[in-house]
This record gives structure tokens, sequence and C-alpha cells, in this order.
């Protein structure tokens, strides 16, 4: 059964750089047939997509977050990564890996499963 | 892009029927077939409940189905359970190659 688990900091100060991994065990990260992805819930609020990367490193991110995301993929950790820069208040949230599945090239479908969270305060 | 436009709450009585809506634009919902719906309990990560606008993943209930016209999908929950009790989304793939999720719904079994 695939499972997946983020790990980070639980508290990143306002101007630095949030960077968390997701762990995948019981499944390869170098499917053909999934993307892997970056999904945040702010507290009490709603879910809000990062951004997705494919096994070979192509990834698609959230046009209001681009300018600060970078995911990158390590095949032989089995394992990816997110990095946000410049983070503000407004960045605190649940933060989510999670596995889309692909229908077809360049296609982001539904998501399953998705890891525990952790949540990463943005606080001096 | 704007979030998927879904009403703030819903509630219903055991045994009855809901529906939820989520209101999109040709270039997500409307556009593809790739609409699915999520189930979040308090302090838990979201679960898929409904993918590809009607398919259900193994193991979740058939007590819900998955529906779409133009630019509106719908959840629908039948025979209301009291642990049906969550916030559900919805999400789309858009022409942008991007994900886009719904606002959220609270759901209150009476």
């Amino acid at each position: 059964q695939l499972q997946l688990q983020e790990s980070g900091p639980g508290l990143v100060k306002p101007s630095e750089t949030l960077s968390l991994t997701c762990t995948v065990s019981g499944g390869s990260i170098s499917s053909r047939s999934h993307y892997w992805g970056w999904i945040r819930q702010p507290p009490g609020k709603g879910l809000e997509w990062i951004g997705s990367i494919y096994y070979s490193g192509g990834t698609y991110y959230s046009p209001s977050l681009k300018s600060r995301v970078t995911i990158s993929v390590d095949t032989s950790k089995n394992q990816f990564s997110l990095k946000l820069s410049s983070v503000t208040a407004a960045d605190t949230a649940v933060y989510y890996c999670a596995r889309h599945f692909r229908p077809s090239s360049a296609v982001l479908s539904w998501i399953d499963p998705w890891g525990q969270g952790t949540l990463v305060t943005v606080s001096s | 892009q704007s979030a998927l436009t879904q009403p703030a709450s819903v509630s219903g009585s055991p045994g009855q029927s809901i529906t939820i809506s989520c209101t999109g634009t040709s270039s997500d919902v409307g556009g593809y077939d790739y609409v699915s719906w999520y189930q979040q309990h308090p302090g838990k990560a979201p679960k898929c409940i409904i993918y590809d606008v009607r398919n259900r993943p193994s193991g979740v209930s058939n007590r819900f189905s998955g529906s779409k016209s133009g630019n509106t999908a719908s959840l629908t929950i039948s025979g209301l359970q009291a642990e049906d009790e969550a916030d559900y989304y919805c999400s789309s793939y858009t022409s942008s190659t991007t994900v886009i999720f719904g606002g959220g719904t609270k759901l209150t079994v009476l």
C-alpha cells in the first residue's frame, strides 16, 4: 500500500524559504502513471494546489505561487521536495504531499493517496 | 484562476439525499472529465471519493455518486449517515495544465 510522509521544519521565519520533503513508500516514484504533488490548507480554510512533478522532472505550478515555488524529485531516494521562498504569515498552512493519477501526458487527474500533512507556521 | 464555486454549507437528516454543486468554466469543469471530489474529516487528510466525474475508488460506498452538466459538477450522497458529516471539496484539471479546487462545502447531518 502506497504511503506518503511529509517532513521538514514546523516553524519558518518571514522572508525565509520553506522546505519540505515527501518520502514515498510502498511503491516507486518512477511510475509513468502518476505525478507527485503538493497541496496546502491554511487553518480553517480550503485546499490550494501548489504544484506537481513527474519522475523525469517535468513540473507544473500554480500561477499564483509560480514565482516562489520549486518542486524537485530524487528518484534514488524515492522522494520529492517543495521549496517556497520569501514566505509570509499567509503561507502558514498544513502542507500535504500526494499522488496524482496521470491518464495521459500533461494531465493531472485525481489525487490519492495523501500524506497525513504537516503544519508549517511562518512567524518570527 | 479563481476557485471553483461550491455552497459553503449543506445539511440533511439521516437517510435523506443531498447534492453539492461545483461550478467552474469551460476551461476547467466544462472542458474536461477530470473532476474529482474529496471528503475531509476534521484533523484528517482529504480522501478521494469520486474521480473522473462519476467513478468511485475502490472501497468507497456506492452511496456517493457524481455527475456533470456543462460547467457544473455535482456530488450526491444518498442514505445520509452521521459519518458523512465532513467537508467536501471538488477539484478539476484546467486548460492551463493546473489543478483547481472548490472552496469547500461543510455537510451537517442533522
